[in-house]
């Protein structure tokens, strides 16, 4: 079975820039699984933030971006905010279903 | 703006099955170009994909829950549903529905959620 890895926690200070990744047990994320990334606090529905590698869901800040990183899919928030503290998921898909990771949670101090 | 509502009783007993609709409003299911997806999350923990179906009926599920799951939809009442048989207290989770753009399979609406917990 597909397992999509990320790391479990990662922390940043304000105004700081942090990467979160988003691998494949086996193999390489591509540009072909169109990752996805979501942002989800305590108690609310994921928010959508990238989607197809590196597109910007409405609302969002550019300051949020998505791209690939040798065999990752990548999230880059660049100058982190006090409320960028939350729960973030990558998704992969895989055509006949998607495969989401374990999360990242991301502390900001 | 589509608007996603998960509903269902919130309390399952073991043994049983769990059945969960979720109204959408603001978009037609049979416009198409969309799968319509459940998720759950356990307490505490992360997302996990239950499935999706297209609105002619084309379902996916996840190969770990494919035994236990039916996805199905209602496009005259713009609804689909889920059902989960014989749950145990480790089908206790948040459960969302939410749409998935075909193609490019990413979720741009989510419904708020809904508790379902399994308890005798």
């Amino acid at each position: 079975q597909t397992v999509v890895t990320q790391e479990p926690s990662f922390s940043v200070s304000p105004g700081g820039t942090v990467t979160l990744t988003c691998g494949l047990s086996s193999g390489s994320v591509s540009t072909s699984y169109y990752p996805s990334w979501y942002q989800q606090t305590p108690g609310q529905a994921p928010r959508t933030l990238i989607y197809s590698t590196n597109t910007r869901s409405s609302g969002v800040p550019d300051r949020f971006s998505g791209s690939i990183l040798g065999n990752k899919a990548a999230l880059t928030i660049t100058g982190a905010q006090a409320d960028d503290e939350s729960d973030y998921y990558c998704v992969l898909y895989m055509g006949s279903g998607m495969v989401f990771g374990g999360g990242t949670k991301l502390t900001v101090l | 703006q589509v608007q996603l509502q998960e509903s269902g009783p919130g309390l399952v007993k073991p043994s049983q099955t769990l059945s969960l609709t979720c109204t959408v409003s603001g978009g037609s299911i049979s416009s198409g170009g969309y799968y319509w997806s459940w998720i759950r999350q356990h307490p505490g923990k992360g997302l996990e994909w239950i499935g999706y179906i297209y609105y002619s009926g084309s379902t996916y599920y996840n190969p770990s829950l494919k035994s236990r799951v039916t996805i199905s939809v209602d496009t005259s009442k713009n609804q689909f549903s889920l059902k989960l048989s014989s749950v145990t207290a480790a089908d206790t989770a948040v459960y969302y529905c939410a749409r998935v753009k075909v193609h490019s399979g990413w979720y741009d609406y989510w419904g708020q959620g809904t508790l379902v917990t399994v308890s005798s």
